[in-house]
Parts: structure tokens; sequence; C-alpha cells
């Protein structure tokens, strides 16, 4: 069965500033997807970023990228010059890539995300 | 789009109650899913439908959980009776058929006294 880990219960950064949040997940698929997803208070659940396994270059969505290593089975996703905004839940999920969607996901523990003016 | 929407947002219901979770998905996406959130286990997916028939229904905790899918434009998850231990936050989804993502609607928060 496929695992998703988040090591991190918390982080803290500050405005302007970058931060990384990690993601190890487990997999015997070769075919996969990975997925940040953000979960502000408001509770609504916000896909931040998506990867395709098969993909070697990162994937980036302006200020959000992740840092893919296959191998490693590792996932990060860095955020940088944070805003007041980023303050949130930070899921990591992982889907595979052999159904008809990829809305079946698995997802981490996450990671609360603290910005500090 | 008004995106998915799941009706009531809160819903606070006495142990014992039939308590039933509505959910409207996007129009013309062929998958729907619902999961459950609590402080313990995290986001579980409950059950999946494609063309509004039940795909996997692994996660459903016990036969007290039930989901229908009657039309493509709405699923119900219905908890009878329910358990304090089922209080936790309810979300639904949908996709398209090779969606390369699942559509949130803002969850329902189901508190059971």
């Amino acid at each position: 069965a496929q695992t998703v880990t988040q090591s991190q219960p918390e982080m803290s950064v500050q405005e302007a500033e970058t931060v990384t949040l990690s993601c190890t997940y487990d997999t015997s698929e070769s075919d996969y997807y990975l997925f940040w997803y953000k979960q502000p208070p408001s509770r609504q659940m916000i896909l931040v970023i998506r990867q395709e396994a098969y993909k070697q270059q990162n994937a980036t969505e302006n200020r959000f990228s992740v840092n893919f290593q296959k191998a490693a089975k590792s996932f990060s996703l860095k955020i940088s010059d944070s805003q007041l905004g980023d303050a949130a839940m930070y899921f990591c999920a992982y889907s595979t890539g052999y159904g008809g969607s990829q809305g079946n996901l698995i997802f981490g523990k996450g990671t609360k995300l603290s910005v500090k003016p | 789009d008004a995106g998915v929407i799941q009706s009531p947002r809160h819903e606070v219901t006495e142990m014992g109650q039939e308590v039933t979770l509505r959910c409207k998905p996007i129009s013309g996406h062929d998958y729907l899913f619902w999961y459950r959130q609590t402080m313990m286990r995290g986001l579980e997916l409950l059950i999946y439908f494609n063309n509004n028939v039940p795909i996997d229904d692994s996660g459903m905790p016990e036969d007290r959980f039930s989901a229908k899918m009657p039309n493509a434009s709405f699923s119900t998850l219905k908890i009878q009776p329910s358990e304090p231990r089922d209080s936790a936050v309810y979300f639904c989804a949908s996709s398209p058929r090779g969606g390369r993502e699942a559509f949130f609607g803002q969850g329902t928060r189901l508190t059971v006294v």
C-alpha cells in the first residue's frame, strides 16, 4: 500500500523569506502523481502544485516550486517570498496513475505553516 | 461553475440520530469522492464513484455509513445511527475523467453529541 509521510507537524517562516516543507512517500508503482494542497482556516482544500512522476522537471507555480527526487521518494515544497496569506495547513498527497482520475488521493498528516510579519 | 457544493456547512446532532450529508459535483465530472478529516486520522478517502457507480468503498468505516449517487448531479453520505466518534469534517470532491486534480467542496463539519 502507498503511504505519505510529512515529518514536520509545524513550521514557521518570516514574511518574505523562503521555507521548505518536506514529504516522503512509499510506492511500488511507476506511474503516479504527487500534489501539495493548502488548507487555510476556511478549511477549503486548494491545489497548490502537482507533479507527474514521469516528468523529470520539477513543477513550478509562481512562488511555489517542488524538489521531486524520485529515487529517494521525496517531494518537498518550497515557498519563496512568503506572504501572510500563505499561512495554512499544507498536505502532501499521492494518486495512482492507473485509475481514470487523480482524485483518489492518499494524504500525509499535514504541516501547519505560520508566517510571521 | 459554482464548484462542488456541499450541504449543510455545519451539522450538530445527537447520538443515535440519522445524519445525511449532501453533495453536488461540478457538472460534467465523472468522478465523485467522499473524504473524512479528523485530528487523529487526518484526511482519508471513504468511497468514490465513477459515472454514479461505487468503485471503491473500502474506506467506509462501518455498516453505519452508506453513500449513494442516484444521478450525476447528486450524492449523499448517510450515517445511521450516528456516534460521537463520527464527529469530523466530511469533504466531497469531484474530478473529470482523466482529470488532473480533484476539486473539493467546502466540507461539512459534523458534531455528534
